[in-house]
């Protein structure tokens, strides 16, 4: 069965330090590939997505994600995080159809 | 451009009750899922519409979770009778159909169960 995994459950960093949030899915065929952020107290929002072209997608407030498709992974990067990046960030594959199935989050937290 | 929107944000029952939640989705989008997310887990899609038919319903546990979208724009999640491994947070996202597969969901708030 198809499935997606984020390798950290909690991640604890402080400001201006970088970070990389790990995503890996299986399954070999097209995928399209989502990164959503929930930050405290709101609803799950839409940090970026790749369907095709550069694999190297940018999203919103500074976050990036690449895609290596023989490794599997969409993983996010953010060169210098900010307090405000305190959030829950949930990776998401589309299998070739139009469900997407979620990985089980990684909560990121930001130390001032 | 408005949300998403669902209610209530939050719901307090004990087993064995009835309970139904509310969804409006963003204005002209033709496609509607709920989602149920158990804490330490990521969404899990229950029931997928597109207008006011059911596309996939191949995760809702038939037995007690109904859910309907009659007009084709707002939908309603029940759950009868609420067992307690049903707490959750219940999410509504929607989408504009698009055919393909470059379609993005956007979601709202989500209602907070808590069966006792």
């Amino acid at each position: 069965a198809q499935s997606v995994s984020q390798h950290n459950h909690h991640v604890i960093l402080s400001e201006a330090a970088s970070l990389e949030l790990g995503c890996n899915y299986s399954y070999g065929g097209t995928v399209n590939l989502f990164w959503y952020v929930q930050y405290p107290g709101q609803h799950l929002q839409l940090l970026l997505k790749y369907f095709s072209g550069d694999p190297l997608v940018k999203g919103i407030k500074g976050f990036e994600a690449e895609f290596i498709k023989s490794k599997f992974s969409f993983n996010l990067r953010k060169p210098s995080v900010q307090w405000s990046d305190t959030a829950e960030y949930f990776c998401a594959v589309n299998f070739n159809d139009y469900k997407l199935s979620f990985g089980a989050g990684t909560t990121v937290t930001v130390r001032a | 451009e408005a949300g998403v929107a669902q209610s209530p944000r939050y719901k307090i029952i004990e087993k064995r009750q009835s309970v139904a939640f509310w969804c409006n989705p963003i204005s002209g989008h033709a496609t509607l899922y709920w989602y149920q997310q158990i804490l330490g887990q990521g969404p899990k899609l229950l029931i997928q519409f597109q207008n006011n038919g059911v596309v996939d319903d191949s995760q809702l546990p038939k037995d007690r979770f109904s859910a309907e979208r009659l007009k084709g724009v707002d939908s309603t999640l029940k759950i009868q009778p609420a067992k307690l491994e049903d707490s959750a947070v219940y999410l509504c996202a929607s989408s504009l159909g698009l055919a393909g597969d470059t379609d993005t969901q956007y979601f709202g708030p989500g209602t907070r169960l808590t069966v006792l």
